[in-house]
């Protein structure tokens, strides 16, 4: 089992909708997580933190479920912009951080 | 945030061949990441280059292979050694937040990763 698992998608999501995805992770130690994005050929970049009391950042709300072992990452009023690759982040001790294989979005007119 | 350049951008190499990728960051920070993604996959921990110490290899990675060096407070090189076409990849360099104590040791990291554009090796 990986240790951070997401779907790959695609998730198909017409502009103006809302998209969910989740992502699971196996170390029940876990310390730290976070959703990044990735554009097409580009570099990671920090979308936002993931506080375990749920946090948003204007349309995006991350969400995190220790008990299952999960975090989520909505996103309300999709923009066309929002078309990218999403890749959970867990840091465990020692500041290890581990990707997630990313959840790929495409937001369509 | 923190500014890192990469070089080459891209290279297209022969088998056998060995390859050097440079790192150099715009702050001092103390740990500088290695990672590999290769096509349609997420990323990949190689090491960890520590200034003053010898790199830190994550299972399945040795020194041999990719040799590192970490000079000073701000640069790194990452080799692809003997490559072949299994090693066709992006290569990226990477660093912690500086003002998160990426520069005292990561002692405090907030998680943010900031990366360099990357280096598309492709091996024939």
């Amino acid at each position: 089992r990986k240790e951070v698992e997401q779907d790959p998608g695609p998730f198909n999501v017409p502009e103006g909708a809302t998209v969910a995805f989740n992502c699971t992770y196996s170390n029940s130690a876990s310390q730290s997580f976070f959703w990044y994005r990735q554009d097409c050929r580009k570099e990671p970049k920090l979308l936002m933190s993931v506080y375990s009391s749920g946090n948003e950042d204007g349309r995006f709300t991350a969400q995190l479920n220790r008990a299952s072992q999960y975090i989520s990452l909505l996103i309300r009023d999709s923009k066309l912009s929002d078309s990218a690759t999403y890749l959970c982040v867990v840091g465990a001790a020692g500041n290890k951080l581990t990707f997630g294989g990313g959840t790929r979005v495409l937001v369509k007119p | 945030s923190a500014v890192i350049s990469q070089k080459p951008s891209r290279d297209i190499c022969q088998r056998g061949t060995s390859l050097t990728i440079q790192c150099q960051v715009d702050s001092q920070v103390t740990m500088m990441f290695w990672y590999r993604q290769q096509p349609g996959q997420s990323l990949t921990l190689i090491a960890t280059a520590n200034q003053g110490s010898e790199a830190t290899y994550e299972s399945g990675f040795v020194i041999d292979k990719f040799p590192i060096s970490r000079p000073n407070l701000t640069f790194s090189t990452l080799t692809v050694s003997n490559m072949s076409p299994e090693d066709s990849s992006i290569y990226l360099c990477s660093v912690a937040s500086p003002l998160a104590g990426g520069l005292s040791g990561q002692k405090t990291n907030t998680g943010e990763l900031f990366f360099g554009e990357g280096s598309r090796l492709t091996v024939l």
